[in-house]
């Protein structure tokens, strides 16, 4: 089992461009949270997605960004337009259904960084 | 809203020593998780331990333990026999019981740096 697998590891993007955060589960896993973590913070809550559903959005910007779970293939984090304040460490986490509240299986995080 | 605080930004201690780290947090809620996560250089998020709110009994794995006092609202993790492998940061996080799946509200976390 890959564990939860997050590409590209390290993304640069200049401002006004797009970036696109892809996340695959742990196999067996349809469940997927998005966090962001700013320098010298912990990990902040994004979004909290099933297959082809987006169940809690609570915590992601109201603008440029957007996020899918489609039925196949991995979730996207999309930020369109970036800006310096984007730049951050990205982290996708997945679960089973019914077993998040066993802590979730995080992946190594994608870190950003708005040039 | 839940809040979770880690006053302590940094700590430091001999390997093979005891170390505290320190948690607290606020809450309505009377059924929640609590959960420790280690962050090394890697940036990898790995679960330590986790706690339910419901359960008296202080959680335990290994080298690592906690102290939970609910009417305190406070939630430390002790490493006994600290080793050079235990230097990351580490992340006290919450969640409300809401059904089975839920999102976690972390602490800024505390960078821990154990000593040869």
């Amino acid at each position: 089992n890959a564990g939860v697998m997050q590409n590209p590891r390290h993304l640069v993007r200049r401002r006004g461009q797009e970036a696109r955060l892809r996340c695959s589960p742990m196999k067996g896993h349809s469940h997927v949270y998005w966090y962001r973590q700013l320098p010298e913070e912990g990990l902040k809550f994004m979004v909290y997605l099933q297959k082809e559903n987006i169940i809690d959005e609570s915590g992601m910007p109201k603008e440029r960004f957007s996020a899918e779970f489609p039925k196949e293939g991995p979730s996207i984090l999309r930020i369109q337009q970036v800006v310096r304040g984007d730049s951050a460490a990205y982290f996708c986490a997945s679960s089973t259904a019914g077993r998040g509240n066993y802590g979730y299986t995080f992946g190594s995080g994608t870190r950003l960084t708005v040039v | 809203a839940q809040t979770v605080t880690q006053s302590q930004p940094e700590m430091s201690v001999q390997e093979a020593e005891t170390v505290t780290l320190s948690c607290t947090y606020d809450t309505s809620e009377n059924n929640y998780y609590l959960f420790w996560y280690k962050q090394p250089p890697s940036r990898q998020m790995i679960l330590v331990i986790r706690q339910e709110a419901y359960k008296q009994q202080n959680a335990t794995e290994n080298r690592f333990s906690v102290n939970f006092q609910k009417a305190a609202k406070s939630f430390s993790l002790k490493i006994s026999d600290s080793q050079l492998g235990d230097t990351a940061m580490y992340f006290c996080a919450f969640m409300k019981h809401t059904g089975a799946n839920s999102k976690l509200t972390f602490g800024k976390g505390i960078t821990l740096s154990v000593r040869p």
